[in-house]
């Protein structure tokens, strides 16, 4: 049974390129969180998904960040315009269908983006 | 703004000594308590879900507590392992976001 999947691990752009980070959630998990470590920091919160619907985007960037969960394949974290900052890792989570605080959620191993 | 504050920062532990750590959320709202292991180059990993208050929860050597009502929930670990070092992070959830305490780094010392 494989777990959430991240890819890719490394990703290296310059400034003004576009990002993709892809994550593939736990089998029969339909709801995918994304959250982003600065150096440094902790895990913040980014944005929620469900299949086709984006439940709660409160922690995104407004501007040059995307997500999408499609029906079909991955979730895509969409950056576009990279800049120095972008610089972090982004960790995909997964949890059951229901979603709820209770449910726990598995992480994958994370996409470390660095910008040059 | 939701606040959740762990303490200590970090903790050098002697290997064969037990140890706790702490971990404060705000005690409104609260719909569930998470703790996760979170070892180098790894993902976190899940340890506890905590809903209710007075709950405690125990695997292995870990065990944890909740009080919700003065909000803080505390991690044991009694007789450290070298392979308990990693970073214990603590997760409170609003409904179903979860937001995270910057963690404690737990390093055992052979």
């Amino acid at each position: 049974n494989a777990g959430v999947m991240q890819n890719p691990r490394h990703l290296v752009r310059r400034r003004g390129q576009e990002a993709r980070l892809r994550c593939s959630p736990m089998k029969g998990h339909s709801h995918v969180y994304w959250y982003r470590q600065l150096p440094e920091e902790g895990l913040k919160f980014m944005v929620y998904l469900q299949k086709e619907n984006i439940i709660d985007e409160s922690g995104m960037p407004k501007e040059r960040f995307s997500a999408e969960f499609p029906k079909e394949g991955p979730s895509i974290l969409r950056i576009q315009q990279v800049v120095r900052g972008d610089s972090a890792a982004y960790f995909c989570a997964s949890s059951p269908a229901l979603g709820q605080a209770q449910e726990t959620q598995y992480f994958g191993p994370g996409t470390r983006l660095l910008v040059l | 703004i939701l606040n959740v504050e762990q303490s200590p920062q970090s903790l050098h532990v002697q290997e064969g000594d037990s140890t706790n750590f702490t971990c404060s959320f705000p005690s409104s709202n609260f719909y569930a308590l998470h703790w996760y292991r979170w070892e180098t180059a790894k993902s976190p990993e899940a340890l506890f879900v905590m809903t209710l208050n007075g709950d405690e929860k125990k695997k292995g050597r870990i065990s944890a507590t909740l009080n919700t009502k003065e909000g803080y929930s505390y991690l044991y670990i009694k007789g450290s392992q070298p392979e308990d070092s990693a970073t214990y992070l603590c997760a409170f959830a609003s409904n179903y976001q979860l937001i995270w305490g910057a963690g404690t780094k737990l390093i055992i010392k052979p």
